[in-house]
């Protein structure tokens, strides 16, 4: 089983849309949770990081955190063309970080 | 500039060479990271490395080798590069939180490695 699954996707969302990610992870003592965003041919930079069950905001990007149910997601307001890229959940079980294999979003102009 | 360096940034090279992968990062993180990334594997860690002096295996380590004598450097051999080590390379690095766990990840640029 591994340690963190995303939809690879693609997805694809209007401009203007809301996008939604979604991440589950199996190991029930993980406590860190980050979303990084991959343009092509870029490495991953950092969006959101998430610790506590609930909701995160920044600006139009929400991560959302369920322990319960082991799933981790993130929500993207108002989609720009810009925000098409590769994203990536990362997951911390036993101080080692596991990454998604990402998914794919296009948001269409 | 501060930050996470990598070089050199493209390398191509032959199977059988030895290959070192240089990483030096300006923020005094105690942890660095070693990644490939493949097309269908997404990232996969090769080694990390919590502190100085201290070094551990990852999800893929086989024929790489790794150093970490100072904070800031964390260099990556191949000893005898193989065709399905062509591959992009990412360095990372983070703090460690209280607890002695990693906390955000920040990458390098990335080597793009190719072996003939």
């Amino acid at each position: 089983q591994k340690e963190v699954e995303q939809n690879s996707g693609p997805l694809s969302v209007p401009e203007g849309a809301i996008a939604s990610l979604n991440c589950t992870y199996s190991d029930r003592g993980s406590q860190s949770f980050f979303w990084y965003r991959q343009y092509s041919g870029k490495s991953p930079e950092l969006i959101m990081s998430i610790y506590s069950n609930g909701d995160k905001e920044d600006g139009r990007f929400t991560a959302q955190l369920n322990k319960a149910s082991q799933y981790v997601s993130l929500l993207i307001r108002d989609s720009q063309p810009s925000d098409s890229a590769t994203y990536l959940c990362a997951v911390i079980p036993r101080n080692q970080f596991y990454f998604g294999t990402g998914t794919s979003l296009t948001v269409i102009p | 500039d501060a930050g996470i360096t990598q070089s050199p940034r493209y390398k191509i090279t032959e199977t059988g060479r030895q290959v070192t992968l240089m990483c030096h990062q300006t923020w005094s993180h105690s942890y660095m990271f070693w990644y490939r990334q493949d097309l269908g594997h997404g990232l996969r860690l090769i080694y990390y490395s919590a502190a100085a002096d201290i070094t551990d295996k990852g999800e893929v380590p086989d024929g790489y080798v790794v150093s970490r004598s100072k904070t800031e450097n964390f260099p990556l051999t191949l000893e005898s590069a193989t065709r399905s080590q062509t591959s992009v390379y990412f360095c990372a690095s983070s703090e460690s939180l209280a607890g002695g766990a990693p906390n955000e990840q920040f990458f390098g640029p990335g080597t793009r490695l190719t072996v003939l």
